[in-house]
């Protein structure tokens, strides 16, 4: 079973504008860590946010946002304020479990394309 | 921060051929280091996790007589792909994780290996 879905292969948005990119996860363990990473063509695993899932408040790194929806596993990823170089795949993984030693699973990824 | 490289980061070799892949914590101690296989436009596919001293744990499905990795100190692991063949041509990246609970996995820069 597909424990990590993005069920966006690819997204547009316009520059300057908002864009959330959609993450839903599938877990029985009550203890896990979502991330999302930016992975633009140069290949590198960008870390963009963590949240962990007794988090009570919605993890925020500047212009990054995670909307945390425990009960319906969602973990989708706002972007504000759009710019051209945030055109890229975008990756959200899931750990479970709350120590660093675990793996992640990762999504399918969604490509966005931000417009000028 | 917190650095990994890998080297090298492009390769192309004849088929039949043995590559090694280097991965690099250069600012940290590296409880556990992974490796991923990512093809084009497609997500990243966990192949094993390492701990330093021990004998990695590989995903099912991955042939540990073909990939054979090594973590030989707390800084450094290895993956080689033996008799590599055109099928075995991706992506290739590494990541590794400090002590500290509920960070992410640092990435690294990625190999491209072109098995012709």
């Amino acid at each position: 079973a597909q424990k990590i879905t993005q069920t966006q292969p690819g997204m547009f948005v316009q520059e300057k504008e908002a864009v959330t990119l959609d993450c839903t996860y599938d877990t029985s363990d009550p203890s896990y860590g979502l991330f999302w990473y930016k992975q633009p063509s140069s290949g590198e695993m960008i870390f963009l946010i963590y949240q962990g899932s007794y988090d009570q408040q919605n993890a925020t790194e500047g212009r990054y946002s995670l909307n945390f929806q425990k009960a319906r596993k969602s973990a989708n990823l706002v972007i504000s304020a759009s710019q051209l170089g945030d055109s890229a795949m975008y990756f959200c993984a899931m750990r479970e479990g709350l120590s660093n030693t675990g793996k992640l699973i990762f999504g399918q990824g969604t490509t966005l394309q931000v417009k000028p | 921060g917190a650095v990994v490289s890998q080297h090298p980061s492009w390769v192309i070799c004849k088929s039949g051929t043995s590559v090694k892949i280097e991965c690099r914590s250069l600012d940290f101690q590296a409880t556990t280091m992974f490796w991923y296989r990512q093809f084009p436009k497609q997500s990243l596919m966990l192949m094993a996790t390492s701990n330093e001293g021990s004998k990695a744990t590989y995903e099912q499905g991955v042939e540990k007589d073909k990939f054979l990795i090594n973590h030989a100190s707390l800084t450094l692991s290895t993956l080689t792909v033996t008799s590599a063949h055109p099928e075995d041509s991706s992506f290739y990246i590494c990541s590794a994780t400090r002590r500290e609970a509920q960070e992410t996995q640092y990435f690294g820069p990625g190999t491209r290996l072109l098995v012709l």
